[in-house]
């Protein structure tokens, strides 16, 4: 059974802060790495993905992957309320493009 | 652009009924979708994979005759759920494959489905 681990939260930061939100994956032949952005009531958004190991920036958000310790992890720089929301991590399954979803960390970013 | 659209957004039935819910990808060819299911406080579950032209492929546990999928064209796939019951009600979410080779999916806003 390959599986995604996140912590289901919350994680609460102030606003401002960084929000490092983590991820650990089981099937060490994964190869693409996504993260998502769930409200509450709404259907996930993705923010974005990365696949080689190291870091990738987009904004104020950066996506971390060490395949090695099969550890994925997202941060966000400067919080605002507005990303309070459930964060999905998921993981490319190597079987007919299907992904293999964590059960999501729940953020909070406090004023 | 990776837009997908649903219809309805939200849709109330009997129970006996059955339901039809469109998922569009409304800026790029899909040729494979994806249909799952969320329960309240509960992650995403994969309730099949909808391939252009040929059948859907199941996950174990989906009851293939009562969650009827079409994917018809490379834009269109359509979710049919048959005598629909209220443990069916549920946050039907359809998502679509981007071809970019990284295998990253695009979701709609998903169906609210409430059974009476």
């Amino acid at each position: 059974q390959k599986e995604v681990e996140q912590n289901s939260g919350p994680l609460s930061v102030p606003e401002g802060a960084i929000a490092s939100l983590n991820c650990t994956y089981s099937d060490r032949g994964s190869q693409s790495f996504f993260w998502y952005r769930q409200y509450s009531g709404k259907s996930p958004e993705l923010i974005m993905f990365i696949y080689s190991n190291g870091d990738k920036e987009d904004g104020r958000f950066t996506a971390q992957l060490n395949k090695a310790s099969q550890y994925v992890s997202l941060l966000i720089r400067d919080s605002q309320p507005s990303d309070s929301a459930t964060y999905l991590c998921a993981v490319d399954t190597g079987t007919a493009s299907k992904l293999t979803f964590g059960t999501g960390t729940r953020l909070q970013v406090t004023l | 652009g990776a837009v997908v659209s649903q219809h309805p957004s939200r849709v109330i039935c009997k129970s006996g009924t059955s339901v039809k819910i469109e998922c569009r990808s409304l800026d790029f060819q899909a040729t494979t979708m994806f249909w799952y299911r969320q329960f309240p406080k509960q992650s995403l579950m994969l309730m099949a994979t909808s391939n252009e032209g040929s059948k859907a492929t199941y996950e174990q546990g989906v009851e293939k005759d009562k969650f009827l999928i079409n994917h018809a064209s490379l834009t269109l796939s359509t979710l049919t759920v048959t005598s629909a019951h209220p443990e069916d009600s549920s946050f039907y979410i359809c998502s679509a494959l981007f071809g970019t080779g990284y295998n990253e999916q695009y979701f709609g806003p998903g169906t609210r489905l409430t059974v009476t």
